[in-house]
């Protein structure tokens, strides 16, 4: 079935930190690949997208190369900024009739100062 | 700020009871789409509408239905709640249906049953 995968939390990192967290994704068809961010108390966000493989995604020092020979699409930053601390979701969108969109399970970032 | 505005923001109930909770799209959206976020669950789609019509179905369960209305606010009906039906509930909003548009969410419902 389609599905994707994201690396588990939490992810604690310094400031100005690389970071990376891993998504890699299960799907019939060419689906279109996200991340989306959620801070505390709030609704998701989009940070990036692609949507067609080779396309880089990329958002405020954020980015992320959708890969369709290895199914992934990891989103990197060279350097975390203590704002940056939330949940990190990889998703994809496919069209199955309607388009439905499959979300990863979700990667928290803390980021110490 | 999104521009998608759910209500309520929270709503306790009980067991056995029937809610209804509310989205009013992004200006200008046609879409829209619910999702159920817990803790052992994630993020999962329940359904999407599009210019009212039904466009595709995710996990959703027969206790739950929706609906689109012609002004394209949408309502999420749940009805003999269960405990494990404790969630936060998503709306979100994009302009066409198409796999490259991204959605605007919400800022939620948070369901308890008790």
């Amino acid at each position: 079935g389609n599905s994707v995968t994201q690396m588990e939390g939490p992810v604690t990192l310094s400031e100005e930190a690389f970071l990376t967290i891993n998504c890699t994704y299960t799907a019939t068809g060419y689906p279109s690949l996200f991340w989306y961010v959620q801070y505390p108390g709030e609704g998701l966000q989009l940070l990036l997208k692609a949507t067609k493989a080779d396309d880089k995604g990329s958002n405020k020092g954020f980015e992320a190369t959708y890969r369709k020979e290895t199914t992934s699409f990891h989103l990197e930053k060279g350097s975390v900024q203590v704002s940056d601390s939330a949940v990190y979701f990889c998703a994809l969108t496919l069209n199955t009739g309607g388009f439905k969109t499959i979300f990863g399970a979700g990667t928290r970032l803390f980021v110490k100062a | 700020d999104s521009g998608v505005t759910q209500t309520p923001k929270h709503l306790i109930t009980a067991t056995g009871q029937r809610v209804t909770l509310r989205c009013s799209p992004r200006s200008g959206d046609l879409s829209v789409y619910w999702y159920q976020q817990s803790l052992d669950q994630g993020l999962q789609f329940l359904i999407q509408y599009y210019n009212g019509e039904e466009r595709a179905k995710g996990n959703i369960l027969e206790r739950f239905s929706a609906q689109q209305f012609p002004d394209l606010h949408s309502e999420l009906n749940l009805s003999s709640l269960e405990l494990g039906d404790s969630a936060l509930y998503f709306c979100a909003s994009s302009p066409e249906t198409g796999g490259g548009y991204e959605q605007y969410f919400g800022p939620g419902t948070r369901l308890t049953v008790t």
